[in-house]
C-alpha cells in the first residue's frame, strides 16, 4: 500500500520568498510516479510537476521544482520567489508503475502568502 | 482549450433523489476519473475508466453508478442519494494509465444533499 505524508497543515510565507512544502511517502514499488497538485480556494485542482521514481534529475517548472530524495523518500516542492497568487492548498501524490487510477494524494498543505 | 468540463457547478437535492454528474472532455484521454473530496479524507477515488465501456470500481463505490458509452463522457449517478454523499465531486482524465501520467481535473461540483 502506498502513503503520502504531508506535515505542514498550514504555512505562511512572505512574498517574493521562496516556499518548500514537504513530502515524504511510503511504497514497495521501485517504480512510481510523484505529482503536485494546487488547490485556490476557487476549488479547481491543477496539475503543476511530476517526477518519476528513475529519473535523475530533479524536475522544475517554471518557477516550480522537485526536490526529490530517493534514498529518504521525500519528494519536496520548491516554488521560487512566491506570489500573492500561489496562496493556495497543494497536494502531494503519488502512483504505482501499474494504473495511475490508485494515485494516492496526501491532506494537503495550505500555503498563505503574505504581502 | 475547453478541457474538461463538469456539470453542474452547484446542486442542492433532497434524500432518495436521483442526481447525475456530468463530465465532458475535449482531449480523447483514455481513462477518466470520478473522485470526491472531504475534510479530513482528501481526494478518495469512487470510480474509472480505461475507455468506453470499461469502468472499475474504485476506493469508495458505494451508491454510485458510472457509465462510459463515449471516451469524451463519464456521468457519475446517485441513485437514491444520502447526506453522507454530501461533497465536492472531481472528474479527471489522463491520457494513459500508467505511473508518468498526470490527471487532469475539472473544476468539481459542489453537491449538497438534504
Amino acid at each position: 500500500a502506498q502513503k503520502i505524508t504531508q506535515t505542514q497543515p498550514g504555512m505562511f510565507v512572505q512574498e517574493k520568498e521562496a516556499v518548500t512544502l514537504d513530502c515524504t511517502y511510503d511504497t514497495s514499488d521501485q517504480s512510481y510516479g510523484l505529482f503536485w497538485y494546487k488547490q485556490p480556494s476557487s476549488g479547481e485542482m491543477i496539475f503543476l510537476i511530476y517526477q518519476g521514481s528513475y529519473d535523475e534529475q530533479n524536475a522544475t517548472e517554471g518557477r516550480y521544482s522537485l526536490n526529490f530524495q530517493k534514498a529518504r523518500k521525500s519528494a519536496n516542492l520548491v516554488i521560487s520567489a512566491s506570489q500573492l497568487g500561489d496562496s493556495a492548498m497543494y497536494f502531494c501524490a503519488m502512483s504505482p508503475l501499474f494504473g495511475n487510477e490508485k494515485l494516492t494524494f496526501g491532506t494537503g498543505t495550505r500555503l498563505t502568502i503574505i504581502p | 482549450d475547453a478541457g474538461i468540463t463538469q456539470s453542474p457547478r452547484y446542486k442542492i437535492t433532497e434524500t432518495g433523489r436521483q442526481v447525475t454528474l456530468m463530465c465532458h472532455q475535449t482531449w480523447s484521454h483514455s481513462y477518466m476519473f470520478w473522485y470526491r473530496q472531504d475534510l479530513g479524507h482528501g481526494l478518495r477515488l469512487i470510480y474509472y475508466s480505461a475507455a468506453a465501456d470499461i469502468t472499475d470500481k474504485g476506493e469508495v463505490p458505494d451508491g454510485y453508478v458510472v457509465s462510459r458509452s463515449k471516451t469524451e463522457n463519464f456521468p457519475l449517478t446517485l441513485e437514491s442519494a444520502t447526506r453522507s454523499q454530501t461533497s465536492v465531486y472531481f472528474c479527471a482524465s489522463s491520457e494513459m494509465g500508467g505511473s508518468n501520467q498526470p490527471q487532469h481535473f475539472g473544476d468539481g461540483t459542489r453537491l449538497s444533499i438534504l
